[in-house]
């Protein structure tokens, strides 16, 4: 079946733009996870959703970022006002349920902030 | 809370040489564990994991990774590695009741002819 899947692959915007990342997961799959990759950081989790609340945003790095996820399906990573520390590879991942805990990633988005 | 390290930052090999990435980990609850791999230019794919029961698990593709809880280490190993195991490799962590998955910083495997 198909897999996780993102749009778009690569993002170039200016700074201080607004951006909007999404992330289709595996039918079915009712946990959805958003991480950051970037060179200086790592893999960092960014915020968790069960259907579609959120239970965990502990990660988001700032009031600059949301994410909403809607019909239990499609979800949305906003990045309002972007800086250049933003670049990164957002990645997205998502699991058949909460208590599944194998995770299954889509191919990410490339954001490049100038 | 939970962490994990990954002791070596690049491992270079020859194919067909034995290979070992090690990996540490850090947690107050019961652990569920994980190697991902990560291909140039890929996403990240689940390679194996451990979440109960046999403290050895494998992969299809011939690698294998033990649970030690004494240790708190959940090593990678392969036999034998080929070209093609060229790639990012990362473990990861969750738990009971601790949905995210926190990741080592990644080890960078590289097989030479």
């Amino acid at each position: 079946g198909a897999g996780v899947s993102q749009s778009p692959s690569n993002k170039v915007t200016e700074k201080g733009k607004d951006v909007e990342l999404r992330c289709d997961p595996i039918s079915g799959h009712t946990a959805l996870y958003w991480y950051r990759q970037s060179l200086g950081q790592g893999l960092e989790f960014l915020i968790y959703f069960q259907g579609n609340s959120a239970p965990d945003k502990s990660g988001l790095p700032s009031d600059r970022f949301s994410a909403e996820r809607t019909g239990g399906s499609v979800s949305t990573l906003t990045i309002q006002r972007t800086q250049q520390e933003d670049s990164a590879v957002y990645l997205c991942a998502s699991s058949l349920t909460q208590s599944s805990y194998e995770q299954y990633f889509g191919p990410g988005t490339r954001l490049t902030v100038t | 809370a939970q962490s994990v390290t990954q002791l070596d930052s690049q491992v270079p090999v020859f194919e067909e040489a034995p290979v070992e990435l090690r990996c540490n980990y850090s947690s107050s609850v019961s652990v569920y564990l994980f190697w991902y791999v990560q291909y140039p230019n890929q996403g990240l794919q689940l390679l194996l994991k451990y979440l109960s029961g046999s403290t050895l698990v494998e992969s299809i593709n011939g690698f294998e990774a033990e649970f030690n809880k004494s240790q708190t280490s959940f090593h990678l190993r392969k036999p034998s590695v080929h070209i093609s195991d060229t790639a990012e490799y990362f473990c990861a962590v969750s738990g009971r009741g601790y949905n995210k998955l926190i990741f080592g910083a990644g080890t960078r495997l590289a097989v030479h002819p």
